[in-house]
């Protein structure tokens, strides 16, 4: 089936410091993908709707400057945390949808703890 | 924003028994799926229901739905220590593939 990666699985920065998670669909193309923050013992919560070749699309309350998405590629988006805070500290998962546009391949998922 | 509730939030059970997990959702959907989390890690695709789909099954795992009542319910028969994950069912709106999720239940079966 179609696998997506993250990269890294883990980071510890300090506080103040940028952070760029890389989300790849190794096997098929996609569009559009989808990043989610999760915090320990919670759901998945949507941020942002990354969109090849445009701007993404951030939910409301989720800070566009502070968390930069790119999406250069049909096989990569990126998001990148700014100016990192221990309150940023969480679990950033991505996903692409399937060829049937229905279910979704998700990533592994970055752990980001921010000191 | 969340869509709806998932109810328990925890469920413990002894293996061989069955786990049934609950799911409400707030606005109309197109369908709806259920994930498995494994701690610290991605989720994991399992089932999908339409929403003209009342009931569905895939191996050990039965999925219902009821749009009057807006929700959905997840059975795991037979359950293995190896079920032990977090469930979440996720409802795909108007608005393409977008997920929403639902806040989750925390299965433990116990060997």
């Amino acid at each position: 089936g179609a696998v997506v990666s993250q990269h890294p699985s883990r980071v510890i920065c300090k506080s103040g410091t940028s952070v760029k998670i890389e989300c790849r669909s190794l096997d098929f193309q996609a569009t559009t993908m989808f990043w989610y923050r999760q915090f320990p013992k919670q759901s998945l919560m949507l941020m942002a709707t990354s969109n090849e070749g445009s701007k993404a699309t951030y939910e409301q309350g989720v800070e566009k400057d502070k968390f930069l998405i790119n999406h250069a590629s049909l096989t990569l988006s990126t998001l990148t945390v700014t100016s990192a805070h221990p309150e940023d500290s969480s679990f950033y998962i991505c996903s692409a949808p399937g060829t049937t546009q229905e279910t979704q391949y998700f990533g592994p998922g970055t752990r980001l703890l921010v000191l | 924003s969340q869509q709806g509730e998932e109810d328990p939030q925890a469920l413990s059970i002894q293996e061989g028994e069955n786990a049934t997990m609950n799911c409400s959702y707030k606005t109309s959907i197109n369908n709806l799926q259920w994930y498995r989390q494994n701690s610290g890690r991605g989720l994991v695709h399992l089932i999908l229901i339409r929403s003209n789909e009342r009931e569905k099954h895939s191996g050990r795992l039965r999925v219902t739905l009821d749009t009057s009542k807006k929700s959905s319910s997840l059975l795991i028969t037979a359950s293995r220590a190896a079920d032990t994950a977090s469930y979440f069912c996720a409802t795909g709106g108007n608005a393409g593939n977008m997920l929403t999720f639902g806040g989750g239940t925390r299965l433990m079966v116990k060997p």
